[in-house]
């Protein structure tokens, strides 16, 4: 089962616009990871967010990182019609988890000229 | 290789066929993981190894599906008399030894699988 949820499940933007996206989980983890992936093929990894740290920046990408409730934003500025994607969090579980990820179930966002 | 190179890109197969879905990771990332995303819905673990044990097989759906992994590169992974459930794209990715839970995981393109 997936342990991440993504929320929305779609995200329609004009160019330009920020495009925010949150995913929420159920263990405690070491980590979180923001993926991208393009026409449902293989995914590229974005970010990482350490599970002390608040807030990561890398480009026009923002995360954030709540561990007391157990959920994360993605957040990317000046969107682009590149960027029309489906994003997914992963989570690395601190215990049980082995040495897998556990993903979300994704956030389809389509940015309009 | 440069990245992780799955094949085929695309496969059609009657039901109750057997295939084989075919992964080359990078080299010397000894960690492997095949992963299955059926339409519209997120990545479903099946399967990691390390090196050419595969430590963790609990995301197996059932005994029609194995994966084998040899010289701590290239997998494979087979699926036995499939059925029209079994559709969906498999996922490989691959990271150093460790690494993928804190820096992240390479992915390959995918193999879409189709039963009809």
């Amino acid at each position: 089962s997936q342990q991440g949820e993504e929320d929305p499940q779609a995200l329609s933007i004009q160019e330009g616009e920020n495009a925010t996206m949150n995913c929420s989980y159920k263990t405690s983890i070491n980590n979180l990871q923001w993926y991208r992936q393009n026409s449902g093929r293989g995914l590229v990894h974005l970010i990482l967010i350490r599970s002390n740290e608040r807030e990561k920046h890398s480009g026009r990408l923002r995360v954030t990182l709540d561990t007391s409730k157990k959920s994360s934003s993605l957040l990317i500025t000046a969107s682009r019609a590149a960027d029309t994607a489906s994003y997914f969090c992963a989570t690395d579980a601190l215990t049980g988890g082995g040495n897998k990820l556990t993903f979300g179930t994704g956030t389809q966002l389509k940015v309009e000229l | 290789g440069a990245g992780v190179s799955q094949s085929p890109s695309n496969k059609v197969t009657e039901k109750g066929k057997d295939v084989e879905l075919r992964c080359d990771p990078i080299s010397g990332h000894t960690a492997l993981y095949w992963y299955r995303q059926s339409l519209g819905q997120g990545l479903e673990f099946l399967i990691y190894f390390q090196g050419n044990s595969a430590p963790d097989k609990s995301g197996l759906p059932s005994d029609r599906f194995s994966a084998e992994r040899t010289g701590g590169s290239v997998s494979t992974l087979t699926i036995q008399r499939t059925q029209q459930e079994d559709s969906a794209v498999y996922l490989c990715a691959s990271s150093l030894p460790g690494q993928g839970r804190y820096y992240g995981y390479t992915f390959g393109s995918g193999t879409r699988l189709t039963v009809v």
